[in-house]
């Protein structure tokens, strides 16, 4: 079945250092998605790609999805002590705009002040 | 966004029993998920819940023990039968597919943090 590897599964950071976290798909993705899970609280979505090579900002956060629709990464600059939390990314399989969502291991942030 | 509303938010519970596990969103959706995530785990889908017809089980889960419920487009229930401390996590509502915006990204409920004793 189609796995989704993310790393790194932790990262500390000092505040101000940047941060990214990659995410690898067995199989080609129809689009890929991003959360973000707050300690205690529950998966939040932040953005979704869809299309070969695409790039997307907000503000600090960079999102991008490769060539192969099979791999992307999330990177933020200049972290901040609210950036603190799990970041997942989760991926549709080819062929698919609706369906079930195959999460990867998540990325846990910590940021020192 | 979808508004879900997910009750219990925790509970404990002695082994051998059953619990339902509510989701209420405040909109029509197509398509309702169950996850389970165990504390500092990513989330592992148990099944796809489709108004008017049987849900749909990831491989490792079973009708008999989780047995789910979707009556109408806007509910949802998840019923974790004889319990085991095993079954110990946390359990995740989710909707996709806003019948109105038809959008393809997933909301998540608060979710209930399930003990079993």
């Amino acid at each position: 079945g189609q796995q989704v590897m993310q790393i790194p599964q932790y990262q500390h950071v000092q505040e101000g250092e940047d941060f990214t976290t990659y995410c690898n798909s067995s199989t080609t993705l129809s689009n890929i998605q991003w959360y973000k899970q707050r300690p205690g609280g529950h998966p939040v979505f932040l953005i979704q790609l869809v299309k070969s090579g695409e790039v997307k900002k907000q503000k600090r956060l960079t999102f991008q999805f490769g060539e192969a629709k099979k791999n992307s990464s999330l990177h933020i600059t200049a972290t901040q002590t609210t950036d603190v939390g799990t970041y997942f990314c989760a991926g549709k399989a080819g062929g698919t705009s609706y369906g079930k969502l195959t999460f990867g291991q998540g990325t846990i942030l910590t940021v020192h002040p | 966004s979808a508004v879900i509303s997910q009750k219990p938010s925790r509970d404990i519970c002695q082994r051998g029993t059953s619990l339902t596990i509510q989701c209420q969103v405040d909109s029509q959706v197509t398509m309702m998920f169950w996850y389970r995530q165990q504390p500092g785990q990513s989330l592992t889908l148990i099944a796809t819940a489709n108004q008017g017809s049987e849900a749909t089980y990831e491989s490792g889960f079973v009708i008999d023990k989780f047995p789910i419920s979707r009556p109408n487009l806007t509910f949802s229930t998840l019923t974790v039968s004889n319990m085991s401390p095993e079954d110990s996590s946390i359990y995740l509502c989710s909707v996709e597919g806003d019948i109105l915006i038809m959008n393809t990204e997933a909301f998540f409920g608060q979710g209930t943090r399930l003990t079993v004793v």
